[in-house]
């Protein structure tokens, strides 16, 4: 069975300060994680994913994740945050068993203020 | 390149009654998996389709099914409709059973009174 935890409902943080979004992950075998935001009434936007390689893994709107698999987390970073990136973001992942079915922790509301 | 589309987008339906929705991947995608968002239960994996063939299916009652065309378009059909299967119902198109990611429909967002 596939797993994955989002420890924090909410994470707020002013614009320009970094922010990080937190996810843990458990999965027999070598895992394939991804983030996605998800904007008011619209459905799954991609951001990043690691399949293997580098830990440390860039993706959309200057955002980053690094992958630890001593600990098993895949948390997402941006130096500097902005209004905009206000959403609801998803960890999920994928065994590499599992076809392409996705496991996704229950969300992580990021709110910056101005 | 025409993202993926999932029709209709908003729907109200009587308990009871049956639905059907649909999904259409990008073109090129062979493989298309449903997803039901609901604010309780967050989101849950329902079913997968590759090449017409369901490959893997969620932990949800036989009410819900769904198909794969030729063409590689989904429906997924959900009959006897309860209140609980308000929800939001996400549609993801994958190229194939590669190392990509998922791309996502807008949703269709179902509302059972």
């Amino acid at each position: 069975a596939q797993s994955v935890a989002q420890p924090e409902d909410q994470v707020n943080v002013a614009e320009g300060n970094p922010l990080t979004v937190k996810c843990t992950y458990s999965v027999s075998g070598n895992p394939y994680l991804f983030w996605y935001v998800q904007y008011p009434n619209r459905g799954l936007q991609f951001l990043l994913k690691y399949i293997t390689g580098d830990n440390l893994v860039k993706g959309s709107y200057g955002f980053e994740a690094e992958f630890n698999k001593s600990q098993t987390s895949f948390h997402l970073k941006k130096p500097s945050a902005l209004v905009s990136d206000s959403a609801l973001y998803f960890c999920a992942v994928r065994g590499p068993n599992a076809g392409n079915m996705l496991t996704f922790g229950g969300g992580t509301r990021l709110m910056v203020k101005p | 390149k025409a993202g993926v589309t999932q029709t209709p987008r908003y729907l109200i339906k009587t308990r009871g009654q049956q639905v059907t929705l649909s999904c259409s991947p990008i073109s090129g995608h062979r493989s298309v998996s449903w997803y039901q968002q609901t604010p309780g239960q967050g989101l849950q994996f329902l079913f997968e389709y590759f090449s017409e063939t369901q490959r893997n299916k969620g932990n949800f009652p036989g009410r819900f099914s769904g198909r794969q065309f030729s063409n590689s378009r989904s429906e997924m059909n959900v009959s006897t409709l309860e209140l609980g299967d308000s929800a939001l119902y996400l549609c993801a198109s994958w190229i194939g059973l590669s190392n990509t990611e998922a791309f996502f429909g807008q949703g269709t967002r179902l509302t059972v009174v």
